[in-house]
């Protein structure tokens, strides 16, 4: 257990609406990242931090913005919700130190619908 | 552009089976390769890394080829149980960006008492 865990769990908006899902971890990982999985697509990447305020895109990041203001603490927010972004969320941290960025610890994952 | 494909969709077997997942990708310019196993309703567990200088990994009844010049690789479970069943997914770590890990769609495994 990577200690990664995922708030909230489920969560039901309406279109339009802001939305944030924040994933904490408690092990002073380096990277984190933020994943949607749908149907017959895999995991994508949307984006992702190297660190304290330093953050990148990914595949899927159009819609999308993030956050890291502490360690341990990255917030994924919907700006405008669609329904195209109805999915499930997945949250992932790499990087301990003295262990290196290959292994990747997933959280438990946030499902969002979108009406 | 990386892409993945894990053939196939779904697989059935009795138990006590060995089986043969299977994991292609179009660029051979990886860091590693890596299997997950995901249950419904959870997150991902990895299972094993593969570096790209490597050409197989093995834990327990699991056991993961590499071949990087045909863009494939293909993991072995022996003597599988019921306790397998799960949804099993392959991942590159692109040379051109690391961070951006490209996953396949998953083989979905049940295995039968």
């Amino acid at each position: 257990d990577a200690g990664i865990t995922q708030s909230p769990r489920h969560k039901v908006t309406e279109t339009g609406t802001p939305v944030t899902l924040r994933c904490h971890q408690t092990e002073n990982h380096r990277y984190m990242y933020w994943y949607r999985q749908d149907p017959g697509h895999g995991l994508r990447l949307i984006h992702y931090s190297y660190g304290v305020k330093d953050t990148d895109k990914g595949e899927v990041s159009d819609g999308y913005s993030v956050s890291r203001s502490k360690t341990e603490d990255f917030l994924l927010t919907l700006e405008s919700a669609t329904s195209s972004q109805t999915s499930v969320y997945f949250c992932a941290i790499s990087g301990l130190a003295g262990v290196g960025t290959d292994t990747q610890y997933f959280g438990p994952g946030t499902r969002l619908t979108v009406l | 552009k990386q892409e993945v494909t894990q053939i196939p969709a779904a697989l059935s077997v009795p138990e006590g089976e060995n089986l043969v997942l299977n994991c292609s990708f179009t660029d051979s310019a990886i860091y590693n390769l890596q299997w997950f196993r995901q249950d419904p309703g959870k997150g991902l567990t990895s299972l094993l890394l593969i570096q790209s200088s490597q050409r197989e990994q093995t834990s327990g009844r699991l056991n993961a080829s590499l071949d990087k010049s045909s863009g494939r690789s293909t993991l072995y479970i022996a003597a599988s149980q019921p306790g397998d069943s799960a949804t099993y997914l392959c991942a590159v770590r692109p040379i051109s960006n690391n961070n951006d890990m490209r996953f396949g769609a998953g083989t979905r495994l049940t295995v039968k008492p």
